[in-house]
């Protein structure tokens, strides 16, 4: 099973709500990624989880909140975005990156954020 | 630094024709080399990846691409496309040594498949 399922598929929300993305793998990965994608443009890394542990945050602004609750799932919280922040929003997943690679990500289909 | 150069932001071919999408990078090191493919509203999907030793690797779909040290490059091609290969394709680049293993993405190659 080479599966990332990502929920919802679909997110419309203003600009003073709060909303969560998830993120979801059993592939017993223990790398966990964030993207954001604009469109026509290539994934944008937002954040890294290695074993549970925040490892790379890409200067991401602190409206977007990632958190890892274990190691098969994966949230993003969001909170007072900007329309500039509607994009597709994919999670990955990759084996273990501390014992060496190259270990390819599986993404998950993505949910659509709009902010209006 | 790493980085990735996929030339021609758009191609478009007939059905039943080869296709060669071009990819260029620039590491230090050896590199870890990835083509990921993305069809309309969804996420990425892994078609091949090239590691060490053979050049030639081959792929899903028929797809396959050929790692050249000396030029650089990993071009991807598929003898024969069919019209379910129009979609986004990347070439990604990673290394254990720069940026933590994190993946470098070229800008993309629409492929149009025309019948």
């Amino acid at each position: 099973d080479t599966e990332v399922t990502q929920t919802p598929k679909h997110l419309v929300m203003g600009m003073t709500n709060k909303k969560s993305l998830k993120c979801e793998q059993h592939m017993g990965h223990r790398a966990m990624y964030w993207y954001k994608q604009k469109a026509k443009k290539p994934p944008e890394l937002m954040f890294v989880y290695s074993y549970e542990k925040l490892s790379i945050n890409e200067s991401v602004p602190s409206r977007f909140s990632p958190e890892c609750p274990n190691s098969s799932l994966l949230n993003l919280h969001l909170h007072a975005l900007q329309p500039e922040d509607s994009a597709l929003y994919l999670c990955a997943s990759s084996q273990d990156r501390v014992r060496g690679g190259p270990y390819e990500q599986y993404f998950g289909p993505g949910t659509r954020l709009t902010v209006t | 630094a790493q980085s990735v150069t996929q030339l021609g932001s758009h191609v478009s071919v007939s059905e039943g024709a080869l296709v060669l999408l071009r990819c260029n990078y620039s590491s230090s090191v050896p590199p870890y080399l990835f083509w990921y493919v993305q069809y309309p509203n969804q996420g990425l999907q892994l078609l091949l990846k090239y590691t060490t030793g053979a050049t030639l690797v081959k792929g899903i779909n028929g797809f396959e691409a050929e790692f050249n040290k000396s030029q650089t490059s990993f071009h991807l091609r598929k003898p024969s496309v069919h019209i379910s290969d129009t979609a986004e394709y990347f070439c990604a680049v990673s290394d254990l040594y720069n940026q933590g293993g994190k993946l470098i993405f070229g800008q993309g190659t629409e492929l149009s498949v025309k019948p």
